[in-house]
């Protein structure tokens, strides 16, 4: 199965800050890598598929870049509904794999 | 509005069985393959089945494999997952989500399964 490694595992930061989460897959995916919100007690939200497709409704301060391995997820100017933890998926090959997920603090 | 609902978690002792269910109404349920996620508590997410539309592929992780069966209905609009031996590291909040082209762009809100030993 393909690894998927996030880093870090957590952050902390002040509203407007950029911020940028990277994932690191353990063999070629393409671009075939999603990240996703997720808010406690809730379901993940997507946010970017593709490595770099902005999903529906999604603030475009959020963006993603990457192919093959290395990947990042970038917020531009972190908002206070942004306080969450974020996930990567890689989709390339079953079975789909996620990173071990990312907490973005309040600093 | 897309709803997806899953319900049958529960308490259930190690080596029980449970059977999810997820109701999927709003959207052309036959058209979207389906996934079984997982979260342990305060834990990462886990991908656990997929299906497809036409349930031709089926798709299992390896630590469920053998143990766990994912079926659909689609003149039901829903999707089962069929847990059996269950372990205590089964212990999780279970979602189900649908996928076309994009990842799964919607999740359910999930129904818990705890170990009940």
């Amino acid at each position: 199965a393909i690894q998927m490694t996030q880093s870090p595992s957590s952050l902390s930061a002040s509203v407007g800050d950029r911020v940028s989460i990277t994932c690191r897959a353990s063999q070629g995916i393409r671009n075939d890598l999603a990240w996703y919100q997720q808010k406690p007690g809730k379901a993940p939200k997507l946010l970017i598929y593709s490595a770099s497709s902005l999903h529906s409704g999604v603030p475009s301060r959020f963006s993603g870049s990457g192919s093959g391995t290395d990947f990042t997820l970038t917020i531009s100017s972190l908002q206070p509904e942004d306080f969450a933890t974020y996930f990567c998926l890689q989709e390339y090959n079953y079975p789909w794999t996620f990173g071990q997920g990312t907490k973005v603090e309040i600093k | 509005e897309v709803q997806l609902v899953e319900f049958g978690g529960g308490l259930v002792k190690p080596g029980g069985s449970l059977r999810l269910s997820c109701a999927a109404s709003g959207f052309t349920f036959n058209t979207y393959s389906m996934n079984w996620v997982r979260q342990a508590p305060g834990q990462g997410l886990e991908w656990v089945s997929a299906i497809s539309s036409t349930s031709r592929y089926i798709y299992y992780a390896d630590s469920v494999k053998g143990r766990f069966t994912i079926s659909r209905d689609n003149d039901k609009n829903s999707l089962y997952l069929q847990m059996n031996s269950l372990r205590a590291e089964d212990t999780a909040m279970y979602y189900c989500a649908r996928y076309l082209v994009t990842p799964p762009d919607f999740w359910g809100q999930g129904t818990l399964v705890t170990d009940s030993s």
